[in-house]
């Protein structure tokens, strides 16, 4: 299996650009998860779905910040207008969850690190 | 809900010398608990986990870990460490019976020098 696959793995913008990072989670499982890691607040749970409807977006900062999963196969994570405090790593993560047997294992993509200017 | 504590944000040892990272979670509930790790530049991936059981539970790379549930801990533990075990370590939990969703700790960062 290809894993869990992120794009892009670097961008950088100005602020106020539109940012759209996207995410292919592996195929079968039916959780997707996006987290932002920061050094001041680690690693932070934005949104998770199941069977591509959101179920916690309780995470995400504020309303410059969306997510879809149009279908099980893909996910975008949409930030419009960006800020330098944005800036961070976004990773995605999928999980085979509890059809599967529960492990408790999320997969994690390798990562895009956004630079907002 | 649930939360973690790492207790150390960063862990100096030398080669071949024994470590442990430190973890205390807090929740009202039943956990599962896990340990991640992170190389430079790569995501995460699962080290071990504690589901139920046996409360010693063993994972990748020689490390094991042990659920304790008086103490609500679950530290990382491995008898000799090699350079290449030089990353940073992530202690999770999740609510029995609840959702999948996983809380991090902050991190500790591991250097193994020669």
């Amino acid at each position: 299996d290809a894993g869990v696959i992120q794009s892009p793995r670097h961008e950088v913008t100005e602020m106020g650009q539109e940012v759209t990072l996207r995410c292919k989670p592996i195929s079968g499982h039916d959780y997707l998860f996006w987290y932002r890691q920061t050094m001041m607040r680690g690693l932070e749970l934005l949104i998770y779905f199941n069977n591509n409807v959101p179920i916690d977006d309780s995470g995400m900062p504020e309303d410059r910040f969306s997510a879809k999963m149009p279908n099980a196969s893909f996910s975008t994570l949409k930030i419009q207008p960006s800020e330098p405090r944005d800036s961070a790593v976004y990773f995605c993560a999928s999980s085979a969850g509890l059809a599967g047997g529960y492990t408790g294992e999320l997969f994690f993509g390798e990562g895009s690190r956004l630079t907002v200017l | 809900a649930q939360s973690v504590t790492q207790l150390d944000s960063q862990v100096p040892v030398f080669e071949e010398a024994p470590v442990e990272l430190r973890c205390n979670y807090s929740s009202s509930v039943s956990v599962y608990l896990f340990w991640y790790v992170q190389y430079p530049n790569q995501g995460l991936q699962l080290l071990l986990k504690y589901l139920s059981g046996s409360t010693l539970v063993k994972g990748i790379n020689g490390f094991e870990a042990e659920f304790n549930k008086s103490q609500t801990s679950f530290h990382l533990r491995k008898p000799s460490v090699h350079i290449s075990d030089t990353a940073e370590y992530f202690c999770a939990v999740s609510e029995k019976g609840g959702s999948e969703k996983l809380v991090f700790g902050k991190g500790t960062k591991l250097t193994v020098n020669p």
